[in-house]
């Protein structure tokens, strides 16, 4: 158990329909990433918070956004959903936001878009 | 920009053979590098790092060294069991970039008896 939460495990959704993912960091972890696994893509970053600022932005695309709250748990929100949205989604954590440090990846959540 | 190539699965290997599994990468500056292990259903576990050019990573009986030279941080273990079965994922980060890693394609090894 890597200490990291994400909510919910499995979403089935349509498309056109909008979904909020949760991530719970570690304790004491400040900086908070966003990955996508895909067959196409394979594992890609999509954004990184740290202390509720935005970070790094990777491949995020527009119809997505996130965001970390005061408590330091984030939000992955994707709208307009599409087939190829369907994919796995992690969130990963780690104490700081620069230099080698850990990250530690919760176990997903799984996205159907049908 | 920086990336990650590693070979493609997947791997068959009979328990106690010998694991090699090729990453290299491209990287402007000087990064960090990491192999990680998916098992069937979980998340990206960190399997082990190294920082620098000619650091040593090892866990669990696996090692890597990161080759500046060749560009190339190659996982090898001695002796494979059924339980090592899983996806391996080469990484990087650019630490002067913020602490985001850039994953290799991955590669599935597969442990018979």
């Amino acid at each position: 158990d890597s200490g990291v939460t994400q909510t919910p495990k499995h979403l089935i959704t349509a498309t056109g329909q909008r979904v909020t993912l949760r991530c719970s960091p570690r304790s004491g972890d400040l900086s908070v990433y966003w990955y996508q696994q895909s067959l196409d893509q394979g594992l890609q970053f999509l954004i990184q918070y740290y202390n509720g600022e935005e970070r790094a932005k990777g491949n995020i695309l527009e119809r997505f956004s996130a965001q970390q709250f005061p408590d330091l748990h984030s939000e992955l929100n994707l709208s307009s959903l599409e087939l190829g949205d369907s994919a796995l989604y992690f969130c990963a954590s780690s104490v700081g936001a620069d230099g080698a440090y850990e990250q530690y990846f919760g176990p997903g959540t799984r996205l159907t878009v049908t | 920009g920086d990336s990650v190539t590693q070979m493609e699965g997947p791997v068959t290997l009979s328990e106690e053979a010998f694991l090699t599994i090729n990453c290299t990468y491209t990287a402007t500056g000087y990064p960090s590098l990491f192999w990680y292990v998916q098992y069937p259903g979980e998340g990206l576990q960190l399997l082990l790092k190294a920082t620098k050019a000619d650091d040593k990573g090892s866990n669990k009986g696996f090692e890597a060294t990161y080759r500046k030279e060749t560009t190339s941080f190659h996982l090898e273990k001695g002796s494979v069991q059924v339980s090592d079965s899983a996806v391996y994922f080469c990484a990087l980060s650019d630490w002067n970039a913020g602490n985001m890693l850039t994953f290799g394609g991955g590669t599935r090894l597969m442990v018979k008896p």
